[in-house]
């Protein structure tokens, strides 16, 4: 999991809070996608960027989330205005193509609303 | 909308006995991954299997891919407290949306000495 940075790994938001999740993929990895695991729950897809564009966004929640893959910098996962039910552990993984899967995950945000 | 049915969800066994991980759909997948995660990390992948009926090994662990590429089994044998973690199958669906997979819930390995 080396080659995938995520950060913060600990992230505690009081609810009403906005939380910014950061992920800086593998380099040569132009591919990323965020999932979310809840407790004693597989992984959800949550959305899939390349630089500078969103290619699937079908597992985001329609309010309050938000992801980017700007040009230069990582990638960014926005939560505004959290509340209990987010908190989750969110993985970043990243891939040199899109479309095959070949995934290398992040070690992981491990986010708790209180 | 396709799912991965995993099972079982807990399991506790002692060093030394065999286990299988069973992983299942209705629907067909282009490829099917098995990750294991530790506590406080990202999964890591341990194989991927993509030919119907394919068998991979990996040490003490034998992966399957189903005939008709629907379902998926990891079997280990004797089991190492260090097998211990938790694993997930993850399917690539046939309609192959930019490399987005579906995860089981999978399955807590618990093995004791």
């Amino acid at each position: 999991n080396a080659g995938v940075m995520q950060n913060p790994r600990h992230l505690v938001r009081r609810r009403g809070q906005e939380a910014r999740l950061r992920c800086s993929p593998m380099k040569g990895h132009s591919h990323v996608y965020w999932y979310r695991q809840l407790p004693e729950e597989g992984l959800k897809f949550m959305v899939y960027l390349q630089k500078e564009n969103i290619i699937d966004e079908s597992g985001m929640p329609k309010e309050r989330f938000s992801a980017e893959f700007p040009k230069e910098g990582p990638s960014i996962l926005r939560i505004q205005q959290v509340v209990r039910g987010d908190s989750a552990a969110y993985f970043c993984a990243s891939s040199p193509l899109g479309g095959e899967a070949s995934y290398t995950f992040g070690s992981g945000t491990r986010l708790t609303v209180v | 909308t396709q799912l991965l049915e995993q099972s079982p969800q807990f399991l506790s066994i002692q060093e030394g006995e065999n286990l299988t991980v069973y992983c299942n759909s209705s629907s067909v997948f282009s490829s099917l991954q098995w990750y294991r995660q530790e506590p406080g990390e990202g999964p890591v992948l341990l194989v991927t299997v993509v030919t119907g009926g394919e068998v991979k090994k990996l040490k003490r662990l034998t992966f399957q891919f189903g005939d008709a590429r629907k379902d998926s089994s990891l079997h280990i044998t004797a089991a190492q407290p260090g097998d211990t973690g938790l694993y997930l199958c993850a399917g690539l669906p046939s309609y192959n949306q930019g490399g987005k997979l579906i995860f089981g819930q999978g399955t807590e390995l618990s093995v004791k000495p």
